[in-house]
């Protein structure tokens, strides 16, 4: 199994909801990252988790709260969002990560479609 | 700042043909430079270079790196229309962490 997958697909949500993203992979990874990706524009690194622990947060703001439960799983929390924060959301997993010495090849998901009312 | 910078930003060409996608970098602590194929949604890896002037093939596609001018190119040959797609750079580097820095991505078109 090579695969990262992502639910849902597509997600339309309103400013004051809260909603959110999953990801999960069963390739025994144990990083995982989430992208964000807006239309005609390359992905910008969100956050990272290496072995279930936060390692990077790209300034994102505290609308967006990552969470992993276990190296399978990857979600981000939404809430109370706004309408620029609408774009393609992708998890990607990698063997390892590391701060300084390897590079990893990342495997995508799909991506969760955003919609912010 | 770190950028990457893809040319050209689009791309149409006609089955068969030869294509060349640009990829050049300023980036701290440079690592690797990967090239990824973004069909619909997921990116989908493509290659890892690591050192200067060592080609990587893989069938019709090929990429090689000059660490010494700071450029990447990734050539695909006998194109077909399943080519189409963007097809995006990065380089892993960036200061004190390890993290990929994306260019804009060169969408191309393969009429048939």
């Amino acid at each position: 199994d090579t695969e990262v997958t992502q639910t849902p697909k597509h997600l339309v949500m309103g400013m004051t909801n809260k909603k959110s993203l999953k990801c999960e992979q069963h390739m025994g990874h144990r990083a995982m990252y989430w992208y964000k990706q807006k239309a005609k524009k390359p992905p910008e690194l969100m956050f990272v988790y290496s072995y279930e622990k936060l390692s990077i947060n790209e300034s994102v703001p505290s609308r967006f709260s990552p969470e992993c439960p276990n190296s399978s799983l990857l979600n981000l929390h939404l809430h109370a969002l706004q309408p620029e924060d609408s774009a393609l959301y992708l998890c990607a997993s990698s063997q390892d990560w590391d701060r300084g010495r390897r590079v990893e090849k990342l495997f995508f998901g799909s991506g969760t479609q955003l919609s912010v009312l | 700042e770190d950028k990457v910078v893809q040319s050209p930003l689009s791309l149409v060409v006609h089955e068969g043909d030869t294509v060349t996608l640009n990829c050049s970098y300023e980036v701290t602590n440079f690592r690797s430079l990967l090239w990824y194929k973004q069909e619909k949604k997921a990116p989908t890896f493509l290659f890892m270079l690591t050192s200067s002037g060592i080609e990587k093939k893989s069938g019709r596609l090929s990429s090689i790196l000059d660490k010494k001018e700071l450029f990447s190119i990734l050539n695909i040959t006998a194109t077909q229309t399943g080519d189409s797609a963007i097809y995006l750079c990065a380089v892993a580097g960036g200061g004190a962490t390890n993290k990929l820095i994306f260019g804009t991505g060169t969408l191309l078109a393969v009429q048939p």
